[in-house]
């Protein structure tokens, strides 16, 4: 299973775009990128995956390199309600066993 | 929304009590996944099931046992509870996908403490 590396913490202000890099130097060329979302007491919640280029859906976009050793989440116009740990999974197709690293706490603040 | 479910979502329990943590799913999923995580940790995979009678043990040793009879339920056993058990168990189940991959939807988790 590929490693993720990625910030322990970020802060932010309401109203800004955050953007939250991933390295993966290891990825295969069957995994996917995956973040998840977790806020206190809750489980995992899905955000966005992608292969590779671009991924947009109506909360956040994915970019992600040519050579795929780094993806970056970014957050439009964030707001305190996106105060969470955002967390990088790199997993292979077919729906295997996810490792989740220690996460990004993004606060953001008034 | 994702239907999957958790029962109790809060537990408190004396030590050497065995205790069984409830998690069912109503989206036909094959895969299912329990996960350990403390306050302000990462989660630890400690069991996952393929499907109905396979069950395999995660990355992290754990003292509980699964089983898997039915599709819908995945239950996680803890014959003699211990303080050192005292964590939050999330449970998680995901459809196999071929070649994509599939995303994992997570329980509300239950927060267990053993005295």
């Amino acid at each position: 299973l590929a490693k993720t590396t990625q910030p322990i913490s970020m802060d932010s202000y309401e109203g800004q775009e955050v953007n939250i890099t991933c390295s993966h130097n290891n990825i295969a060329t069957n995994d996917y990128i995956t973040w998840y979302q977790q806020f206190p007491s809750q489980g995992p919640r899905f955000i966005i995956q992608g292969y590779k280029t671009k991924v947009t859906n109506e909360v956040a976009s994915l970019f992600i390199p040519a050579d795929r050793k780094s993806s970056t989440l970014s957050l439009p116009r964030v707001s305190l309600s996106d105060t969470a740990v955002y967390y990088c999974l790199v997993e292979t197709g077919g729906g295997n066993k996810l490792t989740f690293g220690t996460g990004t706490q993004l606060k953001v603040e008034l | 929304e994702a239907d999957i479910y958790q029962t109790p979502r809060y537990l408190v329990i004396g030590t050497g009590k065995k205790i069984t943590l409830e998690c069912s799913q109503t989206m036909g999923h094959d895969k299912m996944y329990w996960y350990q995580q403390d306050p302000g940790m990462e989660l630890h995979l400690i069991h996952y099931s393929y499907g109905v009678n396979s069950t395999e043990k995660g990355d992290l040793s754990s003292e509980s046992t699964v089983s898997r009879i039915r599709t819908e339920h995945f239950p996680l056993t803890l014959e003699s509870a211990r303080p050192s058990h005292t964590s939050q168990y999330l449970c998680a189940s995901t459809h196999s996908g071929t070649g994509r991959t599939e995303t994992q939807y997570f329980g509300p988790g239950t927060r267990l403490l053993v005295l």
